[in-house]
C-alpha cells in the first residue's frame, strides 16, 4: 500500500508564472489536507478537502490559491502568479473517514526565483 | 484550538530514553493528544496519540497527567534516527474524521552519539 504521493518533489517556478502540486492519497483515504511550511517555520494549515468538496478553507491564502479534489485523480494546489513569498514547503496528507491520525507526503519543495 | 507548549529544544545520548514534556492546560474533555515528528526533509510522521490513559506502541509511549493538562512523550532508547522535530498537537475528538492538525513550533531534539 503506497504511502501518500506528492509530485514534484521540487519545483521552481519565475515569478508570475503559475504552480501546479498534485496529492495522491493513500488508498481508500477520502479526506486531504494541504499545510504550507516556510523555511524555518512550523507547519500551517491551509485547505481540507473531500471528494469534490471544500470542507475548510479558513488556512488558505484569499488570492492566488486555490485547491480540488475530484471524483478521478489526484488533488491539486494551484497557485496562479507566483511570488519569491511562495517559497516553500508544501505537505498534503490523508485520512480515511474513521481514521484517526494522518498521513503525510514527503512534499513538494517550491522555490520562486 | 487549545495551545501546546513545549520547550525548543532537547539533546539526548544515544540509545538513552528520552522524556519529551508538553503543557496543554487548556485542553477540553473531548481534545485527543497526538504526537507527531518530522525527521529532516520528509514530511510529519504520525507518532502516538492518546485521550486519557497511558499508551504504548512499537515507536514510544506516552504518559498523560491524571489531570490532563501535561503530557510526556517516551523514546525508550534514542537511536540517531530519532533526530526530529517532535510536535505535541490537541485534536478535537468531537469532530471525528476531521485530522486537520495545528502545528506549534514543537521540540526538536537532538541525539548525540
Amino acid at each position: 500500500n503506497a504511502g501518500v504521493m506528492q509530485n514534484p518533489r521540487h519545483l521552481v517556478r519565475r515569478r508570475g508564472q503559475e504552480a501546479r502540486l498534485r496529492c495522491s492519497p493513500m488508498k481508500g483515504h477520502s479526506h486531504v489536507y494541504w499545510y504550507r511550511q516556510l523555511p524555518e517555520e512550523g507547519l500551517k494549515f491551509m485547505v481540507y478537502l473531500q471528494k469534490e468538496n471544500i470542507i475548510d478553507e479558513s488556512g488558505m491564502p484569499k488570492e492566488r490559491f486555490s485547491a480540488e479534489f475530484p471524483k478521478e485523480g489526484p488533488s491539486i494546489l494551484r497557485i496562479q502568479q507566483v511570488v519569491r513569498g511562495d517559497s516553500a514547503a508544501y505537505f498534503c496528507a490523508s485520512s480515511p473517514t474513521q481514521g484517526l491520525w494522518a498521513f503525510f507526503g514527503q512534499g513538494t519543495r517550491l522555490t520562486v526565483v | 484550538d487549545a495551545k501546546t507548549t513545549q520547550p525548543n529544544s532537547m539533546e539526548s545520548n544515544e540509545e538513552e530514553p528520552v522524556h519529551l514534556p508538553c503543557n496543554h492546560s487548556t485542553i477540553s474533555g473531548t481534545d485527543y493528544i497526538h504526537w507527531y515528528r518530522q525527521l529532516p526533509s520528509q514530511g510529519p510522521e504520525y507518532v502516538i496519540h492518546g485521550l486519557t490513559s497511558n499508551v504504548n506502541n512499537r515507536m514510544a509511549s506516552l504518559a498523560i497527567a491524571e489531570d490532563r493538562k501535561s503530557s510526556t512523550l517516551i523514546l525508550h532508547r534514542a537511536t540517531l534516527r530519532d533526530a526530529a522535530v517532535y510536535y505535541c498537537i490537541l485534536r478535537d475528538g468531537s469532530n471525528f474524521g476531521n485530522e486537520k492538525l495545528t502545528f506549534g513550533t514543537g521540540t526538536r531534539l537532538t541525539i548525540i552519539p
